[in-house]
């Protein structure tokens, strides 16, 4: 199966903050990377799909990037709704998510 | 597209759960029906997938020989069945459908139904 190594595992930010969250894959994947978001009792929420593409409805305050094994999910302007787990999943081969990165309050 | 759960079970070890996932609106037949769970304070964890229209499952290899898949056009459902239950399966556990139009992404989640797994 193919590794999805997040980082880091949590971080502390501000409202207003730029984040940057970045998922490393085993194998190149091609742009075969989605971004969720997940707030706690809730399932996971579709931001970005093929590595770069805003989902609909999703703030264009967040974004993403990257090819290959290497891709970052960026909140530009971090706002309180925000505050919530993040998780990188490939879909290349059979599914792997990332272990998470939680964003909690400064 | 909207995708209902059936409610939370509490299990003892060894004996099976069933959960359902109801979809409302769109082509049920055509679409991937994923399972995906989250045991408590950790990750997502793929179990696998089924689309209607080929009835051909695809499990997590972690789960072969305990988990079934299968659905219901009649009644537009899905099923996922776990067997040999125990502790470490207490978790939530989602349906998810693969969207074509976000290149497979899981587009639209389940609201998630609850397994405890304790004697």
């Amino acid at each position: 199966d193919i590794q999805m190594t997040q980082s880091p595992s949590s971080l502390s930010a501000s409202v207003g903050d730029r984040v940057t969250i970045t998922c490393r894959a085993s194998q190149s994947i091609s742009t075969y990377l989605n971004w969720y978001q997940q707030k706690p009792g809730t399932a996971p929420n579709l931001l970005i799909y093929s590595a770069s593409y805003l989902q609909t409805g999703v703030p264009s305050r967040f974004s993403g990037s990257g090819s290959g094994t290497d891709f970052t999910l960026t909140i530009t302007g971090l706002q309180p709704e925000d505050f919530a787990t993040y998780y990188c999943q490939q879909s290349y081969r059979i599914i792997t998510f990332g272990q998470g990165t939680r964003v909690e309050i400064k | 597209v909207l995708l209902v759960q059936s409610g939370a079970e509490v299990k003892k070890p060894g004996s099976s759960v069933k959960v359902s996932c109801k979809a409302s609106g769109g082509t049920f037949s055509s679409y991937a029906f994923n399972w995906v769970r989250q045991a408590p304070g950790l990750g997502l964890e793929w179990m696998g997938a089924i689309i209607p229209l080929f009835g051909m499952p695809n499990y997590a290899q972690k789960f072969q020989g305990r988990l079934t898949f299968t659905t219901d056009e009649s009644t537009t459902t899905a099923y996922m069945e776990l067997s040999g239950l125990k502790s470490e399966d207490t978790a939530v556990y989602y349906c998810a459908k693969q969207g074509t139009a976000v290149q497979n992404a899981l587009d639209i989640w389940g609201q998630g139904t609850l397994v405890t797994v304790s004697s």
